[in-house]
């Protein structure tokens, strides 16, 4: 079975500092892990998603993420927010690219001006 | 080319009743997903359809139930609607044929049940 854990529900950073939103996973396989952003009142769009290939994963908006096996992570960076940035980030695992997506609760990102 | 659509938009209900909810999926994607995002919280997957079959299934009673039509459009039914069934319901389309599909999501469907 695979779970994830995202620390921090709310998370508040000042317009161009680094944003890091953490996400750790459990599979018991080899995992595929996804982030997601939803903006108010829409569906979820993708940023970027991680397939086996290369550890540091870069995705759209300016945002990469890194997994690391060791530490069961797969943490999001922006190195400098924007205020568009603003919106609920989501993490999630799939057993395989193609299944069921095993959400985390969430982080809302606020940027301050 | 469009992506998922999803109707209708809103929709109440009172308890006890039935919804159907639709999803139009991406153009040339065979899979559909739907899940449940209750407020405040991550979507919970309900089940997938691969080729119109039922291809896995979450922690969801029988009166959640789909269909996948010969388009690969897609309905999620609910019966017997109780007030925890509030929720945005979001529907996501994939190609279905490789290992590393990913999912698109549509707008979703907010369903309020009072």
């Amino acid at each position: 079975a695979q779970s994830v854990t995202q620390l921090g529900s709310h998370v508040s950073v000042s317009e161009g500092a680094l944003v890091l939103l953490r996400c750790n996973y459990s599979s018991s396989v080899p995992p595929y892990l996804f982030w997601y952003v939803q903006y108010p009142n829409q569906g979820l769009q993708l940023l970027l998603k991680y397939t086996s290939a290369a550890t540091l994963v870069k995705g759209i908006n300016g945002f990469e993420a890194e997994f690391k096996k060791s530490e069961t992570s797969f943490h999001l960076t922006k190195p400098s927010a924007h205020m568009s940035d603003a919106a609920e980030y989501f993490c999630a695992v799939s057993p395989t690219g193609r299944r069921a997506l095993t959400f985390g609760s969430g982080t809302r990102l606020q940027v301050q001006p | 080319e469009t992506g998922v659509t999803q109707s209708p938009t809103h929709l109440i209900k009172t308890r006890g009743q039935q919804v159907t909810l639709r999803c139009s999926s991406q153009s040339g994607h065979n899979t559909v997903s739907w899940y449940q995002q209750a407020l405040g919280q991550g979507p919970q997957f309900i089940f997938q359809y691969y080729r119109e079959e039922e291809n896995g299934r979450g922690n969801f009673p029988p009166r959640f139930s789909g269909l996948q039509f010969p388009n690969y459009s897609s309905e999620l039914n609910v019966n017997a609607l109780e007030l925890d069934d509030s929720a945005l319901y979001l529907c996501a389309s994939s190609l279905g044929d490789g290992s590393t599909d990913t999912q698109y999501f549509g707008p979703g469907t907010r369903l309020t049940v009072l």
